[in-house]
């Protein structure tokens, strides 16, 4: 089936500093990708909605100076968590829409300390 | 706006038990209905779905009907088994799965030998 990875997938910084999150659809090409956040039991919540070739769609109440969203081509998109704090501590997951199929691929998550 | 309200559980369960996890939705429009299941460590998998009333979706001995009267869409299997333990989250999407998923809290299924 089609796979969806997530780089890094697990990260350490220190406060202040701006860490990049890579998603990419390995063997399908995506127009769409969504960034969602999932904090410690709870479910997850959709920041944004990431177009290639367009800017991001964020959510209400999602910075977007502070959530950088980047899809540069049909198989990446980037999130940079920029001037990180440790109230930004938690899981990142990103999906892919494969178009053909018409079903969203999630990749694996990237989970965010922030000391 | 849409919502799915679903069980937290933990629902810990004994080897070939039935398992009913229930899941109810608030939608505007007509939206498709999923279970997605997240295995420890690792990422979101798409478990079944459906798309339009009536439907069932099957997988891996799992199933769940799309019930347009309730709501709801519960998620049952007949024998669980310890590979079953993970978090199961109930979701919908009003564009068939390639617009943004809502998704319900998760409830997670601890399977028991």
């Amino acid at each position: 089936g089609a796979v969806v990875s997530q780089h890094p997938s697990r990260v350490i910084c220190k406060s202040g500093t701006s860490v990049k999150i890579e998603c990419r659809s390995l063997d399908f090409q995506a127009t769409t990708m969504f960034w969602y956040r999932q904090f410690p039991k709870q479910s997850l919540m959709l920041m944004a909605t990431s177009n290639e070739g367009s800017k991001a769609t964020y959510e209400q109440g999602v910075e977007k100076d502070k959530f950088l969203i980047n899809h540069a081509s049909l198989t990446l998109s980037t999130l940079t968590v920029t001037s990180a704090h440790p109230e930004d501590s938690s899981f990142y997951i990103c999906s892919a829409h494969n178009v053909e199929g018409q079903t969203q691929y999630f990749g694996p998550g990237t989970r965010l300390l922030v000391l | 706006g849409n919502s799915v309200t679903q069980m937290e559980g933990p629902v810990t369960l004994s080897e070939e038990a039935f398992l009913t996890i229930n899941c109810t939705y608030t939608a505007t429009g007509y939206p498709s209905l999923f279970w997605y299941v997240q295995y420890p460590g690792e990422g979101l998998q798409l478990l079944l779905k459906a798309t339009k009333a009536d439907d069932k979706g099957s997988n891996k001995g799992f199933e769940a009907t799309y019930r347009k009267e309730t709501t709801s869409f519960h998620l049952e299997k007949g024998s669980v088994q310890v590979s079953d333990s993970a978090v199961y989250f109930c979701a919908l999407s009003e564009g068939g799965g390639y617009q943004k998923v809502t998704f319900g809290i998760g409830t997670k299924l601890q399977v028991i030998p």
